[in-house]
């Protein structure tokens, strides 16, 4: 049972170009996010999605888009790479609802834009 | 709209000693309510949450937490610290477990 899993998990991206961050998980859990984590902000919504096909907006959704096409997939689109988008990215899971659930998170993706 | 307050952004506490972490939390309803740890290079790990019931609740790797709703506080202590609890620990609340809200963190070294 290998959790969430997000690859790569480290990345230098020159401005302007394109990424994905890809996320997996095979817990069967209905609820994906993608956090960003910034030196002394704590981690940051960007988007998350309550099930297939279903995405919204988290705080801060800016230069970035995400899909929800499978239950197990969440990937995250960086279209036009800033040096703002500089940060850690955390992908993360989880089933509300359920007993003692909670939010399982990726070890993260490093990236770098310069 | 929700936030969380960690007034402390790092401690340093000798081997052995008690910890806590503080926490503040502002939020509309009853809040769902987190402690989250971060070792260096890894994802967040969660220690403990309250729901409801019992205001102390008991996480792992010994560690417990209380909830105050008149000071809207979700404090997080340990009686005896080991050098592996150095580490990141982030509060965090929301609705349920999603759409959380961290907390900016607060850096624990631990010293011999």
């Amino acid at each position: 049972n290998a959790g969430v899993t997000q690859t790569p998990k480290f990345r230098i991206l020159k401005i302007g170009q394109s990424m994905t961050l890809q996320c997996a998980q095979d817990m069967n859990h209905n609820y994906m996010y993608w956090y960003r984590q910034d030196p002394g902000m704590g981690l940051k919504l960007i988007y998350y999605s309550v099930g297939a096909g279903i995405t919204d907006k988290g705080e801060v959704p800016n230069g970035y888009n995400v899909s929800r096409s499978t239950t197990e997939d969440f990937p995250l689109r960086l279209e036009l790479a800033a040096p703002s988008q500089t940060s850690v990215y955390f992908c993360a899971s989880s089933n509300p609802g359920q007993a003692g659930t909670e939010a399982f998170f990726g070890q993260g993706t490093r990236l770098t834009v310069v | 709209a929700q936030s969380v307050t960690q007034p402390d952004i790092h401690i340093t506490v000798s081997e052995g000693a008690s910890l806590e972490l503080r926490c503040n939390y502002s939020y509309g309803a009853t809040p769902y309510l987190f402690w989250y740890v971060q070792s260096p290079g890894q994802g967040l790990q969660l220690l403990l949450k309250y729901f409801s019931g019992d205001t102390l609740v008991q996480g792992i790797k010994g560690f417990e937490a209380e909830f105050k709703r008149s000071q809207s506080s979700f404090n997080l202590r340990k009686p005896s610290v080991h050098w592996s609890d150095a580490a990141e620990y982030f509060c965090a609340v929301g609705p349920r477990d999603y759409k959380l809200s961290f907390g900016a963190g607060t850096t624990v070294t631990v010293r011999a």
